[in-house]
């Protein structure tokens, strides 16, 4: 079991907004300061599209990231077809790296 | 541009070994951690190991740990993952994955994969 929780699915009709979450549980909850979020097309490796809440350059404004508490948070607004796809989170402790298990997301 | 290519996968019987690689190319490789993250088929991302910059840390995944060894040869630019004592569910897409700062931090570049196929 992932010490990151995300939920399996989540859909939305284009234009809309949809969040995603990022839930940390487990020993290692208190020590998940910063995370991460990629998107992941079919047979291709994972792209980075949040870091500590920021946008990696060339990555739509669209997408926007947040964290309180134990849960962080991917939010893509104005949502369009070709955003299909994937989605993980990650952080990191001193000792390790998790993965969230990943979200589908349908668009309508 | 950064780049990350894979190599080494294969299909490979229960209990053998094999080893993987990771040329780097288009930043100071000796500058960054660097991660091995894998993905079974039709499953999730799984961090399998971190080693940092200088290759004076090393961490393992529980699944992992005591069967796998993470190392890197900066002089050449190349990661490495020796995996051994191999089982079916070692059965996995093998990313080589650059992290943001010298030891800790989020993976910001991945290559491609690598396939590996225990049976």
């Amino acid at each position: 079991q992932s010490a990151l929780t995300q939920p399996a699915s989540v859909s939305g009709s284009p234009g809309q907004s949809i969040t995603i979450s990022c839930t940390a549980a487990g020993s290692d909850a208190g020590f998940y300061h910063y995370f991460s979020w990629y998107r992941q097309f079919p047979g291709k490796a994972p792209k980075l599209i949040i870091y500590d809440s920021n946008r990696p350059s060339g990555v739509s404004n669209r997408f926007s990231g947040s964290k309180s508490g134990y849960t962080a948070s991917l939010t893509i607004s104005g949502l369009q077809a070709d955003d299909e796809g994937l989605y993980y989170c990650s952080s990191y402790t001193t000792f390790s790296t998790a993965f969230g298990g990943g979200t589908k997301l349908t668009v309508l | 541009q950064v780049q990350l290519v894979e190599s080494g996968g294969g299909l490979v019987q229960p209990g053998r070994s094999l080893r993987l690689s990771c040329a780097a190319s288009g930043f100071d490789f000796s500058s960054y951690g660097m991660n091995w993250v894998r993905q079974a088929p039709g499953k999730g991302l799984e961090w399998v190991a971190t080693i940092w910059n200088d290759g004076s840390q090393e961490y393992y995944g529980d699944s992992v740990k005591g069967r796998f060894t993470i190392a890197r040869d900066n002089s050449k630019n190349t990661l490495y993952l020796e995996v051994s004592s191999l089982r079916v569910e070692d059965t996995a897409v093998y990313y080589c994955a650059k992290i943001s700062s010298p030891r800790l931090g989020y993976v910001d570049k991945w290559g491609q994969g690598t396939l590996v196929s225990v049976s």
